[in-house]
């Protein structure tokens, strides 16, 4: 079966643009999570949707925004680019949520310049 | 609050030597436990994860972790180490009562020497 898909793999954005991640989860599953993966900080939760509902979110700023469609595709936005906005950021989908085990795309690595 | 702390930031190992990863973990409530590796350029993959019942968990390529409540310790080990195992390695934690966030170690990074 098709994996979690992430678009771009690869993205170059200048400071102050904003950005916009794709997530397409596995059939099935409702639960699409998003971390931040940076050398400095490791893995940090965003967010995390279940059925078009954010039910948790991370200590970041508004800046980070996310939403999932009926299809339990998921988008997340970053406004106003900062450099330390530049990650890896992957997105993560499981029938109900972390408990059961996610899997996890191949990220999309983000370049603030 | 759950957090989880992996003692070692870099692991090396000969091709066929014992791998042993660790992890200690702490939640307020019974946790949910997890291993994941990442190779370069790629997401996470789960190796195994420890919900209820049997403390020895097997999970995938030969990985196998024993959560240990009175130490608090989730370990990973492998009896022969391959030199494909080489990737970092990340323990983390679900209290089930937070949503479905998971909090990650630091991660270890796996060499496999021939």
């Amino acid at each position: 079966k098709a994996g979690v898909t992430q678009t771009p793999r690869y993205l170059i954005k200048t400071r102050g643009q904003q950005v916009t991640l794709s997530c397409s989860p596995i059939s099935g599953h409702r639960s699409v999570s998003w971390y931040q993966q940076t050398p400095g900080q490791g893995l940090q939760f965003l967010f995390e949707y279940f059925s078009e509902t954010q039910r948790n979110k991370g200590n970041f700023p508004g800046r980070f925004s996310g939403r999932q469609f009926s299809n339990s595709r998921s988008e997340m936005n970053v406004s106003t680019l900062e450099l330390g906005d530049s990650a890896l950021y992957l997105c993560a989908s499981s029938r109900q949520g972390a408990d059961y085990g996610y899997t996890f795309g191949s990220g999309t690595r983000l370049t603030v310049v | 609050a759950q957090s989880v702390t992996q003692l070692g930031s870099h692991v090396s190992v000969s091709e066929g030597a014992l791998v042993l990863l660790r992890c200690n973990y702490s939640s307020s409530v019974p946790p949910y436990l997890f291993w994941y590796v990442q190779y370069p350029n790629q997401g996470l993959q789960l190796l195994l994860k420890y919900t209820t019942g049997a403390t020895l968990v097997k999970g995938i390529n030969g990985f196998e972790a024993e959560f240990k409540k009175s130490e608090t310790s989730f370990h990973l080990t492998k009896p022969s180490a391959h030199m494909s195992d080489a990737a970092e390695y990340f323990c983390a934690v679900s209290d089930g009562t937070s949503g479905s966030r998971l909090t990650f170690g630091e991660g270890t990074q796996l060499t496999v020497n021939p």
